[in-house]
């Protein structure tokens, strides 16, 4: 099967640091989502990537797709107390609807 | 529009006895997902639907837990018996044509 591997695991900054999770897959990908669950929350859709080299911005947040398209990373530039959570990566390599999810990093902003 | 509805919230149930968790996707959906969440780790597929019929059901342990998705709407997914590990929290998610998943709430799984 397909294999995920999202690092780091856990990180804690400090409010108005900057942070990035990284995904990658042994395999090559058709897409890859990005999704935010809240502490005793569910995940909730971020964005969708799916061209090699691919960037794409939502306010402080910068997701960018590999250009072989086998990674992926999420940039949240000057955190907020707000941005506190689970990122998680979520990978297709055939039909967007299957998804294979990484592990996760745990986001802790001290404020 | 509704978002994903996922009954019970929590449940508490002796090891060995059965428990069933009930899912209403979004209006239109057709796809219908069943993910298992264990405390750390992210959402681990456990059955697909593409209407009324199961396409993915590779991970789901076959011998103790079932699925059915009635009329390609409703779906309830069971365990019987359920054991210590099957602690979780069980999650149902829907999309429409190859749209991200929108999750529910979860159940919150404990067996004692």
């Amino acid at each position: 099967g397909q294999q995920v591997m999202q690092i780091p695991q856990y990180q804690h900054v400090q409010e108005g640091e900057d942070f990035t999770t990284y995904c990658n897959s042994s395999t090559t990908l058709s897409n890859i989502q990005w999704y935010k669950q809240r502490p005793g929350g569910h995940p909730v859709f971020l964005i969708q990537l799916v061209k090699s080299g691919e960037v794409k911005k939502q306010k402080r947040l910068t997701f960018q797709f590999g250009e072989a398209k086998k990674n992926s990373s999420l940039h949240i530039t000057a955190t907020q107390t707000t941005d506190v959570g689970t990122y998680f990566c979520a990978l297709s390599s055939g039909s967007a609807r299957q998804l294979t999810f990484g592990s996760g990093t745990q986001l802790t902003v001290l404020p | 529009e509704a978002g994903v509805v996922q009954s019970p919230r929590y449940k508490i149930i002796e090891k060995k006895q059965p428990v069933a968790f009930w899912c209403n996707p979004i209006s239109g959906h057709n796809t219908l997902y069943w993910y298992l969440q264990n405390l750390g780790q992210g959402p681990e597929l456990l059955i697909r639907y593409e209407n009324e019929e199961a396409v993915d059901d590779s991970q789901l342990p076959k011998d103790r837990f079932s699925a059915e998705r009635l009329k390609g709407v409703d779906s309830t997914l069971k365990i019987q018996p359920a054991e210590l590990g099957d602690s979780a929290v069980y999650l149902c998610a829907s999309s429409h044509g190859g749209s991200p998943l929108h999750f529910g709430n979860g159940t919150r799984l404990t067996v004692t």
